[in-house]
């Protein structure tokens, strides 16, 4: 098992910037997570999905977020424009169904915005 | 609003004493609550968690103790290892058709050999 991949790692970009990051859930888990880590605010839920839908995406901290979950085993978060103030790690994380909350987390993207 | 929250960004203890780790909550219909525990460039792991009919659940050297009328939770780890250097993140839910975790802060725990 694999784990929860994410990808990149780290994102450099400048301000006005499009930036998509990826992540890929444990085979079998159908609920995945977008977090935020801040110093300020800790882990900040984004959004997230059950069976691919968006279940809650009050987290969103603005039209510049998005994100899609076309299939099982595929999400994207996209920022457009990026903002300095997004700099931050993102971390994606998926559960065995709605009832679980044994999450497993990603390696997480650190992004800064420049 | 900080539903969740660890007022000591830090915590320092020397190797083989007990590590307190403290998290208050704000919504009353919080009833089930996790710790995970970070290390650097990687996600968090689960840790324990408990439930609001309990008030204790140990998991070796890890106890969490939850107290419902004061909205608050501790960790405790006993004894503390160099290993157990980490972030620690608090987090509840409540239930029904969610698995939604809301967490907080964060405490960096720093164990000295």
């Amino acid at each position: 098992d694999a784990g929860v991949i994410q990808s990149p790692r780290h994102e450099v970009t400048e301000m006005g910037q499009e930036v998509t990051l990826r992540c890929k859930p444990i085979s079998g888990h159908n609920s995945l997570f977008w977090y935020r880590q801040t110093m300020m605010r800790g882990l900040e839920l984004l959004i997230y999905f059950n069976n691919n839908v968006p279940i809650d995406d009050s987290g969103m901290p603005e039209d510049r977020f998005s994100a899609k979950m076309p299939n099982a085993s595929f999400s994207t978060l996209k920022i457009q424009p990026s903002e300095p103030r997004d700099s931050a790690v993102y971390f994606c994380a998926s559960s065995l169904d709605w009832s679980s909350y044994g999450y497993t987390f990603g390696s997480g993207t650190r992004l800064t915005v420049v | 609003d900080q539903q969740v929250k660890q007022n000591s960004p830090s915590l320092s203890v020397q190797e083989g004493r007990i590590s307190i780790l403290n998290c208050d909550y704000t919504n009353s219909m919080f009833d089930y609550f996790l710790w995970y525990k970070k290390y650097p460039a990687e996600g968090p792991t689960f840790l324990i968690s408990i439930s609001s009919i309990k008030d204790k659940n140990e998991d070796g050297r890890f106890t969490v103790f939850l107290n419902k009328s004061a909205k608050h939770l501790s960790l405790h780890i006993v004894p503390s290892q160099p290993g157990d250097s980490a972030v620690y993140f608090c987090a509840a839910t409540y239930g029904g058709a969610t698995n939604k975790l809301i967490f907080g802060t964060g405490t960096l725990l720093a164990v000295q050999p």
